[in-house]
């Protein structure tokens, strides 16, 4: 079992509708979570993190965290062709590390 | 706050040559990873640096190398380069245990 995993998709949305991304992971005592949006040929940025169980609010984006079931989850609301990338799920694993593992990313597509 | 830097943006090498890339982490910021990014790798973590200490390691041949100065920028040096290391090669840096990654932009590498 990979320790972080993630449908490679591509996820196709319509624009204005909700994008819905999820992740795995395996290392129960994981205590940080993370996504990253990157556009083709550049690098990660990060858009939302979560520690606690329960929903997270920045603007369109939504981070979702069950630690009993092991998921991460993001929901974009009123999806935009600018929001079209490949979407990276991080989680930093117990045992206190600087160092996340990544999952291989869930491609977007919002078409107009 | 300035960001992550790295330099170059871009190189072009011969098989059997060598590289260094820089990277200057964020102000404040004493944790410096490196990663390779391919299209079929995704993101691979080859090492992390932490008050001029090597402390992570991913699973990458000795001809991958880096170092850390006291004033926290990175180096790292690839020798002996093969065609396979043309990659997107990413430095990140962070304040502290389970907190983001904040990475630059990256310096795409082509190997000939």
């Amino acid at each position: 079992q990979k320790e972080v995993e993630q449908n490679s998709g591509p996820l196709s949305v319509p624009e204005g509708a909700i994008a819905s991304l999820n992740c795995t992971y395996s290392d129960r005592g994981s205590q940080s979570f993370f996504w990253y949006r990157q556009y083709s040929g550049k690098s990660p940025e990060l858009i939302m993190f979560i520690y606690s169980n329960g929903d997270k609010e920045d603007g369109r984006f939504t981070a979702q965290l069950n630690k009993a079931s092991q998921y991460v989850s993001l929901l974009i609301r009123d999806s935009q062709p600018s929001d079209s990338a490949t979407y990276l799920c991080a989680v930093n694993r117990s045992g206190g590390s600087y160092i996340p593992t990544f999952g291989r990313g869930t491609s977007l597509i919002v078409h107009p | 706050k300035a960001g992550v830097t790295q330099t170059p943006r871009y190189l072009i090498k011969t098989r059997g040559q060598q590289v260094t890339l820089s990277c200057s982490p964020i102000s404040g910021h004493r944790s410096v990873s490196w990663y390779q990014q391919t299209p079929g790798q995704g993101l691979q973590f080859l090492f992390e640096y932490f008050s001029e200490t090597q402390r992570n390691k991913g699973n990458f041949p000795g001809r991958f190398s880096g170092r850390q100065f006291s004033n926290s920028r990175s180096e790292m040096n690839v020798s002996t380069l093969e065609l396979g290391d043309s990659a997107l090669y990413l430095c990140a840096s962070s304040s502290g245990v389970g907190s983001p990654l904040h990475f630059g932009n990256g310096t795409r590498l082509t190997v000939t």
